[in-house]
């Protein structure tokens, strides 16, 4: 079965560019995650959606940084412009909000350096 | 609020070496308590997990009790090997939510 797949896997972007990272969740569930890994802060959760609906944004760090999920089997996490403080690794997580418990299964995730 | 408190790191052990990671835990409702592990220029994979008290999560010799009495879910392995060298997160989620909250990952190295 292929897991949760994120492309790209490596992103190296100038200050003030738009940068879009992509998320295509396992196949048949229905919660998709965004988080972001620092050193300094861990693991960070940005966003998470129910049925294509974002239900929490609270960890979404400002304006520059939106996410969409236009269907159950894609996500996208946008940051426009791009600010050096930005670099991290993004993760995109999926599951099945009707299991007991609601296990996360985490993509590869996408390194975003920004010069 | 929720949190999970680990074991500050790094961790390093010779290999055949008895393992344990402390993982503590603050839960506003009925948590159920899971183990991640992200080996190097990986994403994070699920270990093990436990929903109830006394329950015990196991996976590729690493196991985990979930302890209520003691707010606690440690990890344990009787006998560690170099590619057990990761870092390892414990979280919660609490039951109905679907926020999963992390420790701060503790990195372990296995020395040959």
């Amino acid at each position: 079965d292929a897991g949760v797949i994120q492309s790209p896997r490596h992103e190296v972007t100038e200050m003030g560019q738009e940068v879009t990272l992509r998320c295509k969740p396992i196949s048949g569930h229905n919660s998709l995650f965004w988080y972001r890994q620092t050193m300094m802060r861990g693991l960070e959760l940005l966003i998470y959606f129910n049925n294509n609906v974002p239900i929490d944004d609270s960890g979404m760090p400002e304006d520059r940084f939106s996410a969409k999920m236009p269907n159950a089997s894609f996500s996208t996490l946008k940051i426009q412009p791009s600010e050096p403080r930005d670099s991290a690794v993004y993760f995109c997580a999926s599951s099945l909000a009707s299991a007991n418990p609601d296990t996360q299964y985490f993509g590869p995730g996408t390194r975003l350096t920004v010069l | 609020g929720d949190s999970v408190t680990q074991m500050e790191g790094p961790v390093t052990l010779s290999e055949e070496a008895f393992l344990t990671i402390n993982c503590t835990y603050t839960a506003t409702g009925y948590p159920s308590l899971f183990w991640y592990v992200q080996y190097p220029g990986e994403g994070l994979q699920l270990l093990l997990k436990a929903t109830k008290a006394d329950d015990k999560g196991s996976n590729k010799g690493f196991e985990a009790t979930y302890r209520k009495e003691t707010t606690s879910f440690h990890l344990e392995k009787g006998s560690v090997q170099v590619s057990d060298s990761a870092v390892y997160f414990c979280a919660l989620i609490i039951q109905g939510a679907q926020k999963l909250v992390f420790g701060q990952g503790t990195r372990l190295t296995i020395n040959p």
